[in-house]
Parts: C-alpha cells; structure tokens; sequence
C-alpha cells in the first residue's frame, strides 16, 4: 500500500469548489486511489475511486495526474454539510485500508 | 449502495467485562471484514482482516487474545474486546467487501466506553 500525503486542514466558501489535493508517489500500477470522508463520530462513507482515468459521479469527481503520483478530489458546490475529514487512500482492489491523517475540511457560510 | 450495521452503536461496560460488536452487511455477502479503531482526534487504524470461515489476521502489535474476532457466516463478523479496561476506550469501526463490489463499505461505528 502506497503512502499518501495530504494537507491537515482547507477552508473553502460555501457554494464554491473544494479542490483537495493528495500526493502518492510511490503507487503502483495496479493500486486504486480511493476517497473516503468522515463525518465527526460517524463511519467513514465512500466518496469515489479510480485507477488511471478521471472519473465522476454524483458526489464528486477525481483527477488523476497522468503519473498516477497525484490527484485532487472536487466537490464542485460545497455545502455546510460536506464538513469533514477527507482520506485519500492508494490501495489494492482487497480493501484493506491504512489510513493517513487526512484533510479536515472546513466549509464556511 | 450497500449497507453495513453494527450494532451497539454505543457501549459502556465495566473494567475487566468482555463486550460483542456485531458488524452486519444487510445487502451482500462479505467474504472479508475489516476492522478499525479510532482514538479522539486520530485517524482510523486498521485493527485486523475479518476471512469468513477461517482465522482472522492481525495487524502488528493487536492482541488477538484480547480483541477476539470470528466471522461465522458472509454477512456476519463479530469483534469481542476481552477484558477490556479503560484504555480499550475507542472507536470500533468495521468495513465489509464483497465479491461483486469494488469498493468497502464502513458501519457506522460503536463508540466503547470501559468504566
């Protein structure tokens, strides 16, 4: 499992972009990047992954950098509610999860 | 998507008890649970992988004596914490994959308190 780095903290306007970058540079070529966030006191709920291409879905959508070293998750319209601590995670498709410190994000009227 | 219940969601037992925490997936068969602790303000750590029908794995430095684990069936694991003392205080967490899925899905936790 490739280690990811990722900024402890973002503000970010309400109803503008979330863009929350990741750095994972030694990920291989078979590891997916996932995105999870946690909301206090809650499981951590699944956001979106990928594994070379950008993808999207209702929730948000992943750049993946064509290296595979980086990618940045975007929230397009954040909201109040999208409050919470973000985990990038580089991991084979078993799901076994280390966990890095992630980005708290903070969404400000 | 697909649901994953633990059940309690909150517990508080006495120093020196045991105390079950069930992780159900309602929705599909989970050949393999995870499951994770979270002290306040920390990160979530992986505690050990949950194999239906076969010894869990420990991550390094777990007690396997001390956090027993079974998973009986595909849709059900359970993580006892024995003998547990107030530095077993945490937040349990468990994660369930399936063989149709490409992702995991997390319960919603159980918040242990040991007095």
């Amino acid at each position: 499992d490739a280690k990811t780095t990722q900024p402890p903290s973002m503000d970010c306007a309400e109803g503008r972009a979330a863009n929350l970058p990741c750095n994972h540079s030694t990920i291989s070529g078979n590891e997916y990047v996932y995105w999870y966030r946690q909301i206090h006191s809650q499981g951590p709920q699944y956001i979106i992954h990928g594994l070379k291409n950008n993808e999207t879905n209702e929730m948000a959508s992943l750049i993946i950098t064509e290296d595979r070293k980086s990618s940045t998750l975007i929230l397009p319209h954040a909201t109040l509610r999208d409050t919470a601590v973000y985990y990038c995670i580089a991991e084979y498709n078993f799901n076994k999860f280390y966990f890095g410190s992630g980005t708290k994000l903070n969404v400000k009227p | 998507g697909a649901v994953v219940s633990q059940h309690p969601s909150r517990v508080i037992c006495k120093s020196g008890t045991s105390v079950k925490i069930e992780c159900r997936s309602l929705d599909f068969q989970a050949t393999t649970m995870f499951w994770y602790r979270q002290f306040p303000k920390q990160s979530l750590m992986l505690m050990a992988t949950s194999n239906e029908g076969s010894k869990a794995t420990y991550e390094q430095g777990v007690e396997k004596d001390k956090f027993l684990i079974n998973h009986a069936s595909l849709t059900l694991s359970t993580l006892t914490v024995t003998s547990a003392h107030p530095e077993d205080s945490s937040f349990y967490i468990c994660s369930a994959h399936g063989t149709q899925n490409t992702e995991a899905f997390f319960g919603q936790g159980t918040r242990l308190t040991v007095v």
